[in-house]
């Protein structure tokens, strides 16, 4: 099916492990992005990726790794789980032309709990 | 500095009434676009409407307007004719098209309308 899924939907994970959440489109889109959105805060930017092997900062980085192998997909790793990191995490693509709508997929996102 | 600015946490209105929600944005490029979105409560997020920043005229879709007020860097929303299952979370996006955050999408703290008989 054409879309974006990530996987797992809900995850529980001890605190200093390492997690990983998946993310996968099927447009062949360039941009893809992972955000954290929690109460008061919106959707807070992890990392963005503008094609494959290229991987860049947003706001809240900091714990988190990605990489970007192939064009559909888009893992996002948690080096070692913190309680803070409890949180929704959507994974959204997009299309990178300049000028004209160019919004945003999104996956259904997971829930993250850190015990 | 916060790139979206969405001041209304929440936000009530009667059904069938039009309701108006802020957004305040911050760029100093002059290529962008501004989004909003939808959120009801099974999570999923929605795209409303689109704007961008040469557009001349508002944007509209269908009962969802965008006041673009480009000198004050405001892109409210306008929801005419409300309906109950417009109750959901709202944000305004912003996606600058130049300079070193080329296509970063940001995303405000969101405004919670509720929608009442």
């Amino acid at each position: 099916d054409a879309g974006i899924t990530q996987s797992p939907r809900y995850k529980i994970t001890e605190t200093g492990r390492q997690v990983t959440l998946m993310c996968h489109q099927t447009w062949s889109h360039s941009y893809m992005f992972w955000y954290r959105q929690d109460l008061g805060h919106g959707l807070r930017l992890i990392y963005y990726s503008a094609a494959a092997d290229i991987t860049d900062k947003g706001e809240v980085p900091d714990g988190y790794v990605v990489s970007r192998s192939k064009t559909e997909n888009f893992p996002l790793t948690l080096e070692s789980a913190t309680r803070s990191q409890t949180s929704v995490y959507f994974c959204a693509s997009s299309e990178s032309r300049t000028g004209v709508n160019t919004e945003a997929f999104f996956g259904q996102g997971t829930r993250l709990t850190v015990v | 500095a916060q790139k979206i600015t969405q001041t209304q946490p929440g936000m009530f209105v009667q059904e069938k009434e039009a309701v108006t929600l802020d957004c305040t944005y911050d760029t100093s490029d002059q290529s962008y676009g501004l989004f909003w979105y939808k959120q009801p409560s099974s999570g999923e997020m929605i795209f409303l409407i689109y704007q961008g920043s040469y557009d001349e005229q508002n944007a509209t879709e269908g009962r969802y307007s965008l006041n673009f007020q480009k000198a004050r860097k405001s892109a409210n929303l306008v929801i005419s004719a409300s309906q109950l299952g417009d109750s959901a979370m709202y944000f305004c996006a912003m996606r600058e098209y130049r300079g070193s955050t080329l296509g970063r999408l940001y995303f405000g703290r969101g405004t919670q309308l509720t929608v009442w008989p």
